[in-house]
């Protein structure tokens, strides 16, 4: 079983539709990354978390440390939102080094 | 934000030929740098961890001879794929933090798409 887990690994929606994609991870964390990885490949990070919420425009990522536990959701999705979206956790024991989930696929259709 | 280059972005090579790349930090001092690999439909995987001034870390499995980090500056770090073989075809991307990599989030480049043939 990997330590960070991503669902659904495929994700297909209709313009405007509110998404959610989760991230359950199963050890200890100093802090969880959500990334945003375009076909071309580029990664963008979108969030760094260590508790409770943030909200950045159309986006908003939300962690429960004691559920072990994170969502990101996207707002009126749009096309251009189709994208890989990672959750990556630096272990508390790794120092700083991410450890990955598998990714999610998001197809937003207009 | 942060930006973070990769040149080139792509490269294709002769077998057994060594390819350079180069990770810089356009607009602050990276004191940690990260090296990651990744193959189709995979997730990134760590290869090293680069701090300057000193030798990388590299992840159990990477051959340290075969991928030569170097982070000569708080700018600029370099991947040498030596002595290339198709199986080192993957996408190379690689991410700087300006605070020690602890407690900041993690700038990634656009990635290196490497073809050896």
């Amino acid at each position: 079983k990997n330590e960070v887990e991503q669902s659904p690994q495929n994700l297909t929606a209709q313009e405007g539709e509110f998404i959610t994609i989760n991230c359950s991870y199963s050890v200890g964390i100093s802090a969880l990354h959500w990334l945003q990885q375009h076909p071309g490949g580029g990664i963008v990070s979108l969030f760094m978390l260590s508790s409770g919420k943030k909200k950045h425009g159309r986006l908003i990522a939300t962690i429960n440390i004691q559920e072990k536990h994170s969502s990101l959701h996207i707002t009126a999705s749009h096309p251009r939102d189709s994208a890989v979206y990672i959750c990556a956790v630096r272990k508390e024991t790794s120092g700083s080094r991410l450890t990955f989930g598998e990714g999610t696929q998001l197809t937003v259709n207009p | 934000g942060a930006v973070v280059s990769q040149h080139p972005s792509w490269v294709i090579c002769k077998s057994g030929t060594s390819v350079k790349i180069e990770c810089r930090s356009l607009d602050f001092q990276a004191t940690t740098m990260f090296w990651y690999r990744q193959f189709p439909k995979q997730s990134l995987m760590l290869m090293a961890t680069s701090n300057e001034g000193s030798k990388a870390t590299y992840e159990q499995g990477v051959e340290k001879d075969k991928f030569l980090i170097n982070h000569a500056s708080l700018t600029l770090s370099t991947l040498t794929v030596t002595s290339a073989h198709p199986e080192d075809s993957s996408f190379y991307i690689c991410s700087a933090s300006d605070a020690g990599g602890y407690q900041e989030t993690q700038y990634f480049g656009p990635g290196t798409r490497l073809l050896v043939l």
